[in-house]
């Protein structure tokens, strides 16, 4: 595998549900990213990861929990989701941190369907 | 606060033809980064184009170049001899150096539909 991988690419889930996304990098990079995107509205950043650490948390729900166990993998946790959070997710990584110009990598994203 | 402007939501262009998807920015800070990235509907966002604040060259990748007008704070992007391949969403964005860590603000995007 090379580049950004997410599974799943598809996922139906009840309100009641709990689901877990994951996200791989490929690519050497220490920075990585969860992004939300809803129809007709631009990207929303939700989450940074710097060397493991977060240093960004754009005043998401807390419905939404994010995990870095190491530089290559990024988890965003779910539970209790509302129809609203509908929406593909997108991961990203990218080099040098999260306070560099290095261009993000995207992967191919997680279309989330709640029902 | 960021903003990213992009005033074309649909956009159609002849095979061979050259097209220029607009994107316009808004900031205070002196140092920032834009970037073009191209999304087909599979779902992923491909990485086209950068262009740096302090850049004195427009940024140019293959048939993708970027006209970078900093006084009007515009940063279009220019497809030149368009391909079938190239019908997609493309996003403008902008980084914005924060100290603690880089983001990326996000344009609604323009859907390119390049015709026979």
């Amino acid at each position: 595998e090379t580049g950004v991988t997410q599974t799943p690419r598809h996922l139906v889930m009840g309100m009641t549900n709990k689901k877990s996304l994951k996200c791989e990098q490929h690519l050497g990079h220490n920075a990585m990213y969860w992004y939300k995107q809803s129809a007709k509205k631009p990207l929303e950043l939700m989450f940074v990861y710097s060397l493991e650490e977060r240093v960004e948390n754009n005043s998401v729900p807390s419905r939404f929990s994010p995990e870095c166990p190491n530089s290559s993998h990024l988890f965003l946790h779910l539970h209790t989701l509302q129809p609203e959070d509908s929406a593909l997710y997108l991961c990203a990584s990218s080099l040098g941190g999260g306070n560099s110009y290095n261009e993000q990598f995207f992967g191919p994203g997680t279309r989330l369907t709640v029902l | 606060a960021q903003k990213i402007t992009q005033t074309q939501p649909g956009m159609f262009v002849q095979e061979k033809e050259a097209v220029t998807l607009d994107c316009t920015y808004d900031t205070s800070d002196q140092s920032y980064g834009l970037f073009w990235y191209k999304q087909p509907s599979s779902g992923e966002m491909i990485f086209l184009i950068y262009q740096g604040s302090y850049d004195e060259q427009n940024a140019t990748e293959g048939r993708y170049s970027l006209n970078f007008q900093k006084a009007r704070k515009s940063a279009n992007l220019v497809i030149s001899a368009s391909q079938l391949g190239d019908s997609a969403m493309y996003f403008c964005a902008m980084r914005v150096y924060t100290g603690t860590a880089s983001k990326l603000t996000f344009g609604t995007g323009t859907r390119l539909q390049v015709t026979l």
